[in-house]
């Protein structure tokens, strides 16, 4: 059975700082790989995707992959209180391939 | 509008009842998928559906959930009858013929059975 585990958190880091979310996934075949933030009472919102190994910027977020470790983290940069959610990490098969296995998210609080 | 929408926000139902929840797709979008986030358990996916055709629905209570598309434009999940172990919120997402694996998810629908 695919898994993809990740801290459950709290994360507590003052604002500014970077915070550090990570996930690991057990199914080797995977390809894809989503963070979505999902703020108290809302849905998930897609933040970032990535494919490749290595790190994809898109503003003050970065997605790092290692697929070697099965691993996959979200880095995001002048922490800000607007980013206090919970973030989920997905993993599929890759295009082509319709589910996405979810995290059960690590809650994260940026404290002013 | 580039948005999933989904009726009802909100609904409170006594065990027993049926319980409809409807889901628009973001236009264009040909693959629709149904989840029940609960604290528990986080985000499952129930069943999902490419082309209105049903492709699994193997996370979803055959007794009592159904799943449908009638058209293009529109998602169906029901329940008959509810219990209250189906409070939960219920999240319909969609994704694009070209990025399968990218979802969208609309605002949900929170469910309550008492």
């Amino acid at each position: 059975q695919k898994e993809v585990e990740q801290n459950s958190g709290p994360l507590s880091v003052p604002e500014g700082a970077i915070a550090s979310l990570n996930c690991t996934y057990s199914d080797r075949g995977s390809q894809s790989f989503f963070w979505y933030r999902q703020y108290s009472g809302k849905s998930p919102e897609l933040i970032m995707f990535i494919y490749s190994n290595g790190d994809k910027e898109d503003g003050r977020f970065t997605a790092q992959l290692n697929k070697a470790s099965q691993y996959v983290s979200l880095l995001i940069r002048d922490s800000q209180p607007s980013d206090s959610a919970t973030y989920l990490c997905a993993v599929s098969s890759g295009a082509g391939s319709y589910q996405l296995t979810f995290g059960k998210g690590t809650k994260l609080s940026v404290i002013p | 509008d580039a948005r999933v929408t989904q009726t009802p926000r909100h609904k409170v139902t006594e065990m027993g009842q049926e319980v409809t929840m409807r889901c628009q797709p973001i236009l264009g979008h040909n693959t629709v998928f149904w989840y029940r986030q609960t604290m528990m358990q986080g985000l499952e996916l129930l069943a999902y559906f490419r082309n209105r055709a049903p492709l699994d629905d193997s996370g979803m209570p055959k007794d009592r959930f159904s799943a449908e598309m009638p058209d293009a434009t529109l998602a169906t999940l029901k329940i008959q009858p509810s219990e209250p172990r189906d409070s939960a919120v219920y999240f319909c997402a969609s994704a694009g013929q070209l990025s399968t694996d990218t979802q969208y998810f609309g605002p949900g629908t929170r469910l309550t059975v008492l």
